[in-house]
């Protein structure tokens, strides 16, 4: 079956530890993108990329950072400049890049939270 | 600055009955829109959606309705079921802006009475 694959379904991180969100797209997507979702808010878009080798920052991408050195994978890397890391994080991918008017479809999200 | 506003928190509504639920939007270079529905530690799953050159889609039980002189879109469900209690996001795009980014609403939690 096609789809978005995120792993691990919770994650726990240590004061000062850097930990890696991973998300897996089997759908022939261009574009991807991760989320970050706070009780209460709507999402808010950490960074996207609409091409492999190329990535760019969204509205909160502060103490964040990403790679997407294949088209299928775009993992999300929560540094220790993140102050508030605590969050369901939401990676999702579309088919097309700029300009045209696709959907985007999601992953099941990770949880991360604080030790 | 909050572009895609969801102003109704949380809605409940009688099975059977239409559920109304409400966006309003500032940017006026949004050209699309989608719904997306949402389970408690879930993805979003998308709905329906809607261009800007209409004023109305349907699919199934869901109508998208989109005002673009008030800059406000609403989703309509009918009849309202039990399942679809889950909270609603709204989320618009400028297409033409070069960059492909969607702004979300804070969503409404829909709870549908049995």
């Amino acid at each position: 079956d096609g789809g978005i694959t995120q792993s691990p379904k919770y994650l726990f991180r240590k004061e000062g530890q850097n930990v890696t969100l991973s998300c897996e797209q089997n759908l022939n997507h261009d574009a991807m993108y991760w989320y970050r979702q706070d009780p209460g808010q709507g999402l808010r878009l950490i960074y996207y990329s609409q091409i492999v080798n190329d990535f760019q920052k969204g509205d909160i991408a502060e103490g964040y950072s990403v790679s997407r050195e294949k088209k299928e994978s775009f993992p999300l890397t929560v540094t220790s400049a993140q102050k508030n890391p605590t969050a369901f994080y939401l990676c999702a991918s579309s088919m097309e890049p700029s300009g045209i008017q696709e959907t985007q479809y999601f992953g099941p999200g990770t949880r991360l939270l604080v030790l | 600055d909050q572009q895609v506003k969801q102003n109704s928190p949380s809605l409940s509504v009688q099975e059977g009955r239409i559920s109304i639920l409400n966006c309003d939007y500032t940017n006026s270079m949004f050209d699309y829109f989608l719904w997306y529905k949402k389970y408690p530690a879930e993805g979003p799953t998308f709905l329906i959606s809607i261009s800007s050159i209409k004023d109305k889609n349907e699919d199934g039980r869901f109508t998208v309705f989109l005002n673009k002189s008030a800059k406000h879109l609403s989703l309509h469900i009918v009849p309202s079921q039990p399942g679809d209690s889950a909270v609603y996001f709204c989320a618009a795009s400028a297409t033409t802006s070069g960059t492909y980014k969607y702004i979300f609403g804070t969503g409404t939690r829909l709870k549908v009475l049995a």
